[in-house]
């Protein structure tokens, strides 16, 4: 069964433009969950989307949004970036019926110039 | 901070040694949540332990859960040089339909 597949993995944007990270959730999980990882911050939640629905949101801006597809697999987008969003940028998938572990992409690292 | 705590926050052992790590938290649980994170790479799941138990193994790990002290800790036992990573506690409060992350503790298993 594949994993859960992030793109790109890597990518450099300037300030002010935005950028869109894909998810790929393993082939039945319907959850997918979005997490920021920085070195001063450590692992933020972002939102959780379950059925195209988002079931909770973390403490970002507007700028941060996400959606998911009647497929599972989920996009975030990030507007007016900032040098602070230069971050690891982690997707992870689940059943999500319940409480249960996570499966995690390898992640888009994406560095704000 | 939402963030739980770990400690401590590096560890340096040898190759056969055990390693323990633990993790605080603020508020009730469902469930607390060991991950391993090598460096730079995505988070892999190692156990889940419910709020009503109080200990779990899974080969040689073993975590302890003790909800009157909101706390857990992750002991490795015979560590190996590739157990060397970062390693997550990271806590679901009931449905949040989110994990909340500790700081992590760094690992490092001298051959």
């Amino acid at each position: 069964k594949a994993g859960v597949t992030q793109t790109p993995r890597y990518l450099i944007k300037t300030r002010g433009q935005q950028v869109t990270l894909s998810c790929s959730p393993i082939s039945g999980h319907r959850s997918v969950s979005w997490y920021q990882q920085t070195p001063g911050q450590g692992l933020q939640f972002l939102f959780e989307y379950f059925s195209e629905t988002q079931r909770n949101k973390g403490n970002f801006p507007g700028r941060f949004s996400g959606r998911q597809f009647s497929n599972s697999r989920s996009e975030m987008n990030v507007s007016t970036l900032e040098l602070g969003d230069s971050a690891l940028y982690l997707c992870a998938s689940s059943l999500g019926q319940g409480s249960g572990e996570l499966f995690f992409g390898e992640g888009s690292r994406l560095t704000v110039l | 901070s939402q963030q739980g705590e770990e400690d401590p926050q590096a560890l340096s052992i040898q190759e056969g040694e055990n390693a323990t790590m633990n993790c605080s938290y603020k508020t009730s649980i469902n469930n607390l949540q060991w991950y391993r994170q090598n460096s730079g790479r995505g988070l892999v799941h190692l156990i889940l332990i419910r709020s009503n138990e109080r200990e779990k193994h899974s080969g040689r790990l073993r975590v302890t859960l003790d909800t009157s002290k909101k706390s857990s800790s992750l002991l490795i036992t015979a560590s190996r040089a590739a157990d060397t990573a970062s390693y997550f506690c990271a806590k679901e409060e009931d449905s949040s339909y989110k994990l909340i992350f500790g700081s992590g503790t760094r690992l490092l298993v001298r051959p």
